[in-house]
């Protein structure tokens, strides 16, 4: 049961361009979410998060955009850049434990 | 300040055998998450523990599986009598002491168990 669903496993981008990454999650009880970034043979980076009080959350290239009625985040790459290039992880919480999406291959062309 | 530590990075093992994952968490947390990640699937939560405690295990599967954050030492996830199944990367995060309702967590660099 795929609480946290991300549909596209790839993405490829233009460098300079926008990345967006969606997220949709079927638990209204979940008030935080998050996003990590996870490179080949390491561990998931947490990147940036959100809490259900706001709609959106902006951490330098990044912005999480958050839309409760819809149950979907998103999270915008601007400008894209080849180091952005990795998995991204979304990850809903209703407290402590964490249910993570399929996560999305980001590919940015120079 | 290092960072979550697992060992060991790699770890093969022959169907039927034990596996001993290990968790060292960050200086200062005490909370402890276990996740698995199958070939093409994403993190899937096993288990939480603080400190002597299993807080949360509805993630584990029923038998062969079990894990441990004793009061000294790393935490341990169990796995007994290992089948090609359980072949997985296996990722430790910690969280410090609850302050506020929300706590990101910070992730090892995982083990990848090889089942043969």
């Amino acid at each position: 049961d795929q609480q946290v669903k991300q549909n596209s496993p790839s993405l490829s981008v233009q460098e300079g361009r926008i990345s967006i990454l969606n997220c949709d999650y079927t638990n209204s009880m979940f008030d935080y979410f998050l996003w990590y970034k996870k490179y080949p043979a390491e561990g998931p980076t947490f990147l940036i998060s959100i809490s259900s009080i706001k709609d959106k959350n902006e951490d330098g290239r990044f912005t999480v955009f958050l839309n409760k009625s819809a149950k979907h985040l998103s999270l915008h790459i601007v400008p894209s850049q080849p180091g952005d290039s990795a998995v991204y992880f979304c990850a809903a919480s209703p407290r402590d434990q964490f249910y993570f999406g399929t996560g999305t291959s980001l590919t940015v062309i120079p | 300040n290092a960072g979550v530590m697992q060992n060991p990075r790699h770890l093969v093992r022959r169907r039927g055998q034990e596996a001993r994952l290990r968790c060292s968490p960050m200086k200062g947390h005490s909370h402890v998450y276990w996740y698995r990640q199958l070939p093409e699937e994403g993190l899937k939560f096993m288990v939480y523990l603080q400190k002597e405690n299993i807080i949360d295990e509805s993630g584990m599967p029923k038998e062969r599986f079990s894990a441990e954050f004793p009061k000294e030492g790393p935490s341990i996830l169990r796995i007994q009598q290992v089948v090609r199944g359980d072949s997985a990367a296996y990722f430790c995060a910690s969280s410090p002491e609850r302050r506020n309702s929300y706590n990101e967590q910070f992730f090892g660099p995982g083990t990848r168990l090889t089942v043969l």
